[in-house]
């Protein structure tokens, strides 16, 4: 079983629509919990932090579920700007950063 | 906002040759930078964990001896892929941390084609 699974997609979402997708992870011991954005050939970029008491920031809501073991990202009111892969990131540690990545989510908005 | 260059951005080799990427901290001060390689539509894999002024730390299954890896500065590493062969060839992306817990700057990376 993989460290970080995500739905691969593409989820093909109409413009102005709303999307959601989770990610589950395997090591219960996880410590922190981060949602990264990468463009096609692209480097990732931090997107969000994912808190316990899950968290907001504009158009985008990700919720951390520690007894089912995932977290979600919720984007309302899709742009076409926001066809993107979203990479779910889990470190394991209390400290460091030696992060585990997920295989990413592809997001399609169309108009 | 903390910047991390990568260069070169796209290199094409022949196969034997060796090729080094340089990852650079521009406005801050990185102890420990991250190598990965990313393979099309795959996800990023952790090769090794650089730090300043010691030897790096390599994940399971990485070849310490094919890419070498020097953090010689606060702001410098650099990975040097040798005797490249064709599935060598993926994209490199080195990161580095500002400190802040989760929080990993990422070069531009370098998309490798070994011929």
């Amino acid at each position: 079983r993989k460290e970080v699974e995500q739905d691969p997609g593409p989820f093909n979402v109409p413009e102005g629509a709303t999307v959601a997708f989770n990610c589950t992870y395997s090591n219960s011991a996880s410590q922190s919990f981060f949602w990264y954005r990468q463009d096609c050939r692209k480097e990732p970029k931090l997107l969000m932090s994912v808190y316990s008491s899950g968290n907001e920031d504009g158009r985008f809501t990700a919720q951390l579920n520690r007894a089912s073991q995932y977290i979600s990202l919720l984007i309302r009111d899709s742009k076409l700007s926001d066809s993107a892969t979203y990479l779910c990131v889990v470190n394991p540690r209390a400290a460091g950063n030696k992060l585990t990545f997920g295989g990413g989510t592809r997001v399609l908005v169309k108009p | 906002g903390a910047v991390v260059s990568q260069h070169p951005s796209r290199v094409i080799c022949k196969s034997g040759t060796s090729v080094k990427i340089e990852c650079r901290s521009l406005d801050f001060q990185a102890t420990t930078m991250f190598w990965y390689r990313q393979f099309p539509k795959k996800s990023l894999m952790l090769m090794a964990t650089s730090n300043e002024g010691s030897k790096a730390t390599y994940e399971q299954g990485v070849e310490k001896d094919k890419f070498l890896i020097n953090h010689a500065s606060l702001t410098l590493s650099t990975l040097t892929v040798t005797s490249a062969h064709p599935e060598d060839s993926s994209f490199y992306i080195c990161s580095a941390t500002s400190g802040v817990p989760g929080e990993l700057f990422f070069g531009e990376g370098s998309r490798l084609t070994v011929l």
